[in-house]
């Protein structure tokens, strides 16, 4: 059965250096793997997808995501932090099963960015 | 370009009141979900429909049912709600067959149950 954890569920980072918000998930297939931002009182917006195609994956907004198989690991990270990327952010596995996509998502890391 | 719509935004209900939220998007997708938002809980998934004229409980179904009334619309009915129920719910679509196929969110709708 798929599953992700979000290892962080508060990260503070001061204005300028750098992000890491850390995602492992536990999939029986090759999975998707996505981040999501939403900020406060909005809906969900995609960051970026892992597609495969490559395993360093760029984003809106400056951020990247780096696929490792061998850790189950999808990281996502920024060299420097604004003010704008206090939210909170998940990450979600999908799978295929009999024809249906599910999508599985982690209990979320809420950034905070101090001045 | 619309996406995904959600209404209302906001509700306040009774315990034991019913309620239906809507939910409509504009981009031919087959796949539409139905999620709860509670906080430290993530989002979990309360129904799903992979295409029109079928659904399948999530993880949460208890006290909703669902109607996918044509490819277009999918909406989310409490019979009678409880406290329980008060949360964040969200619509989305996907489009299966695609690999790597994101989900596509509404705004949601704030629901509180008194």
């Amino acid at each position: 059965a798929q599953s992700v954890t979000q290892l962080d569920s508060h990260v503070s980072v001061s204005e300028g250096t750098p992000v890491l918000l850390r995602c492992n998930y536990s999939s029986s297939y090759s999975p998707s793997l996505f981040w999501y931002v939403q900020h406060p009182n909005k809906g969900l917006q995609l960051l970026l997808k892992y597609t495969s195609a490559a395993t360093l994956v760029k984003g809106i907004n400056g951020f990247e995501a780096e696929f490792k198989k061998s850790e189950t690991s999808f990281h996502l990270t920024k060299p420097s932090a604004h003010m704008s990327d206090a939210a909170e952010y998940f990450c979600v596995v999908s799978e295929q099963n009999s024809g249906t996509y599910k999508y599985i998502f982690g209990t979320g890391t809420r950034l905070k960015v101090l001045a | 370009n619309a996406g995904v719509t959600q209404t209302p935004k906001f509700q306040v209900l009774k315990t034991g009141q019913s309620m239906t939220l809507q939910c409509a998007q504009d981009m031919n997708h087959n796949s539409m979900y139905w999620y709860r938002q509670d906080p430290g809980m993530g989002l979990r998934l309360i129904y799903y429909s992979a295409s029109e004229g079928t659904t399948d409980k999530g993880e949460v179904p208890n006290g909703y049912n669902v109607s996918r009334l044509n490819k277009r619309e999918f909406s989310l009915r409490l019979e009678s709600a409880a406290p329980s129920q008060t949360s964040v719910y969200f619509c989305a679509s996907s489009a299966p067959g695609r690999v790597y196929s994101p989900l596509h969110f509404g705004n949601g709708t704030r629901l509180t149950v008194t």
